[in-house]
């Protein structure tokens, strides 16, 4: 069984650039989560998906980020325009409903210099 | 909201050791708890999980107990080794699967 395939794998950008991330879930898992792990901490949860819904976006900066799940299969996460801070590992999961268990992918290591 | 604590790390401790990682949660309604895992080099994975109270969880000679009355799911396991150094997330699943992690314990094992 394939795993939750992410890239780019590594990505380095200056300040005030954009970026983008592209997740692909294990086929048949609904819910899709975008993480936030800066190095040191636990993963802080951006956005959740059930099937291309919205399901929780509460800590994710509206104003600099944003995410898509257009047909409730692959999904896209965006900075526009990336600050310092965002420097961390973006990492995305999917499950199936109701399980709890995530399957993660490899992350992105963003470095915005 | 819902939330994790866990202790601060790092934790160093001799193989053959008995370890103990605390866990406590703050949630409403009944949530799911799990124990991560990132060994060095890798992604997150799941380790074990408990979905009820009093629900033991095991894998791989680490076990956790949900306890409802401390709001605590404990790792613990009798003798650690070498290959047991990474760092470990506790976890919560609340309400429309949404799954908070506290901020992690790293753990050395010295030989």
């Amino acid at each position: 069984e394939a795993g939750v395939a992410q890239s780019p794998r590594y990505k380095i950008i200056e300040k005030r650039q954009s970026v983008a991330f592209w997740c692909n879930p294990i086929s048949g898992h609904a819910t899709l989560y975008w993480y936030q792990q800066i190095l040191g901490q636990g993963p802080k949860l951006l956005i959740q998906f059930q099937n291309n819904g919205v399901v929780d976006d509460s800590q994710l900066p509206k104003d600099r980020f944003s995410a898509e799940r257009l047909k409730g299969v692959d999904s896209t996460l965006k900075i526009q325009p990336a600050k310092l801070e965002d420097s961390a590992v973006y990492l995305c999961a999917s499950s199936s409903p109701g399980t709890g268990r995530l399957f993660f992918g490899s992350g992105t290591q963003l470095s915005v210099l | 909201g819902d939330s994790v604590t866990q202790m601060e790390g790092p934790v160093t401790l001799s193989e053959e050791a008995f370890l103990t990682i605390n866990c406590t949660y703050t949630a409403t309604g009944y949530p799911s708890l799990f124990w991560y895992v990132q060994y060095p080099g890798e992604g997150l994975q799941l380790l074990l999980k408990a979905t009820k109270a009093d629900d033991k969880g095991s894998n791989k000679g680490f076990e956790a107990t949900y306890r409802k009355e401390t709001t605590s799911f404990h790792l613990e396991k009798g003798s650690v080794q070498v290959s047991d150094s990474a760092v470990y997330f506790c976890a919560l699943s609340g309400r429309d699967d949404k799954i908070i992690f506290g901020k992690g314990t790293r753990l050395h094992i010295l030989p």
